[in-house]
């Protein structure tokens, strides 16, 4: 059973700090690790697709990185603004189920203004 | 460039009666998906279907739910003699056929059973 494992649950974090979360993933038979955006009230949103091991994506002040060795993905907002309040997914896909994305429980994250 | 457009938004059934859920893809995406989200839990995988065929119902319960993407038209998710257990919200998601690409999503359709 593939076990995607997001921490933390959810986080407070004041408005200009930076912060990151992490995304656990089984590292054998890897393929595909993607990140995704859900505000409240709308649809989750593709942040990243990432595939290759030591991988570094950025969109204007979020970044993700990617270990496949060791089964792990970082997500980095820097000088967090109160629009960036969501839940953060991560999903997984693996070489046999290649088109089946396995999601995370999701960080909720909060900005303090 | 319309999104992934699902209907009904909003559903409301009483038990034993039937479900449709419908789910256009967008334009150019051959690749459709459908995931549930339970009250209080995460998105969870259902079904992966391409024009005509099922590629993999691994997440959908043996009874009672069943998917179709026909040739033309939407993708449809029905659940036959529902029961409150099936409340939930229904997530329809398409991609391209290329490597690389994320998942676009519908904004679901929130199933109430009473």
């Amino acid at each position: 059973i593939l076990n995607v494992e997001q921490s933390p649950q959810s986080l407070h974090v004041q408005e200009g700090d930076s912060t990151n979360f992490t995304c656990s993933f089984p590292s054998s038979n890897f393929y595909a690790l993607h990140w995704y955006r859900w505000e409240t009230a709308k649809s989750p949103e593709a942040l990243f697709v990432m595939t290759l091991n030591g991988d570094e994506k950025k969109k204007g002040r979020i970044s993700a990185t990617l270990n496949t060795k060791e089964g792990y993905s970082y997500l980095y907002i820097k000088g967090s603004q109160p629009e960036d309040s969501a839940t953060y997914l991560c999903a997984f896909k693996t070489i046999q189920g290649a088109q089946k994305l396995v999601f995370g429980q999701g960080t909720r994250l909060t900005i303090n203004p | 460039n319309a999104g992934v457009m699902q209907n009904p938004r909003h559903l409301v059934r009483r038990r034993g009666q039937e479900a449709r859920l419908r789910c256009s893809p967008m334009k150019g995406h051959s690749h459709v998906y459908w995931y549930r989200q339970l009250p209080e839990e995460g998105l969870k995988f259902m079904v992966y279907l391409q024009k005509e065929n099922i590629i993999d119902e691994s997440g959908m319960p043996k009874e009672r739910f069943s998917a179709e993407f026909p040739k033309e038209g939407p993708s449809i998710l029905r659940i036959q003699q529902v029961v409150r257990g099936d409340s939930a919200a229904y997530f329809c998601a398409s991609s391209p056929p290329m490597v690389g690409y994320g998942y676009t999503f519908g904004s679901g359709t929130r199933l109430t059973v009473v």
